[in-house]
């Protein structure tokens, strides 16, 4: 049962352009949720969070956007830079609570 | 980044041999966890640690067991290899359990 989804495996985005990566999720206890940037051969690094509390989180180009209500979150990259190009994978957890649960993941490609 | 290195970085086995994979941290984060990544499944909890000998199972334990015995080690071991756990196994840290810091990660072929 996948309490975490990514629907789009991939996307494509011109360079400067905005690109948005969706998450939904299906467990309503989910209260704080995260985003992962992951470079092939290299371990995934954290890139932007948010709480139940909040609709949005910003973080220079990065901004997170939540809606409890449809179960789903999404980022937007704003611009677009090719270096941006990666797997990103959503996460989501209880606050306080250990564990995390990662999505399939959806890779970028930013064409300069 | 995080300080947090793995061992070895790259594994190749037989099936039915045993394994050890390392997880060393020098930020003496309380938790610790072991993931493997595989496609089309993301990244899928093995187990995890939430300090010295105290560890708990994940979505995806069976086959493996992990021990702590130090805060800053976390062992992952695979009792008899099989092909079904060919895959990228990685490390994570975290003080408080939701922001996880990761390792660069091992790749492990099992033959």
């Amino acid at each position: 049962d996948q309490q975490v989804k990514q629907n789009s495996p991939s996307l494509s985005v011109q360079e400067g352009r905005i690109s948005i990566l969706n998450c939904d999720y299906t467990n309503s206890m989910f209260d704080y949720f995260l985003w992962y940037k992951k470079y092939p051969a290299e371990g995934p690094t954290f890139l932007i969070s948010i709480s139940s509390i909040k609709d949005k989180n910003e973080d220079g180009r990065f901004t997170v956007f939540l809606n409890k209500s449809a179960k789903h979150l999404s980022l937007h990259i704003v611009p677009s830079q090719p270096g941006d190009s990666a797997v990103y994978f959503c996460a989501a957890s209880e606050w306080g609570y250990q564990k995390v649960t990662f999505g399939t993941g959806t890779k970028l490609q930013v064409i300069p | 980044d995080a300080g947090i290195t793995q061992s070895p970085r790259h594994k190749v086995t037989e099936t039915g041999t045993p394994v050890t994979l390392r997880c060393h941290q020098t930020e003496n984060h309380r938790y610790m966890y072991w993931y493997r990544q595989d496609p089309g499944h993301g990244l899928r909890l093995i187990h995890y640690s939430y300090g010295v000998k105290d560890t708990d199972k994940g979505e995806v334990s069976d086959g493996y067991s992990v021990s702590r015995s130090k805060t800053e080690d976390f062992l992952l071991t695979l009792e008899s290899a099989t092909s079904s756990q060919t895959s990228v196994y990685f490390c994570a840290i975290s003080e408080r359990g939701n922001e996880q810091y990761f390792g660069p990660g091992t790749r492990l072929t099992v033959t």
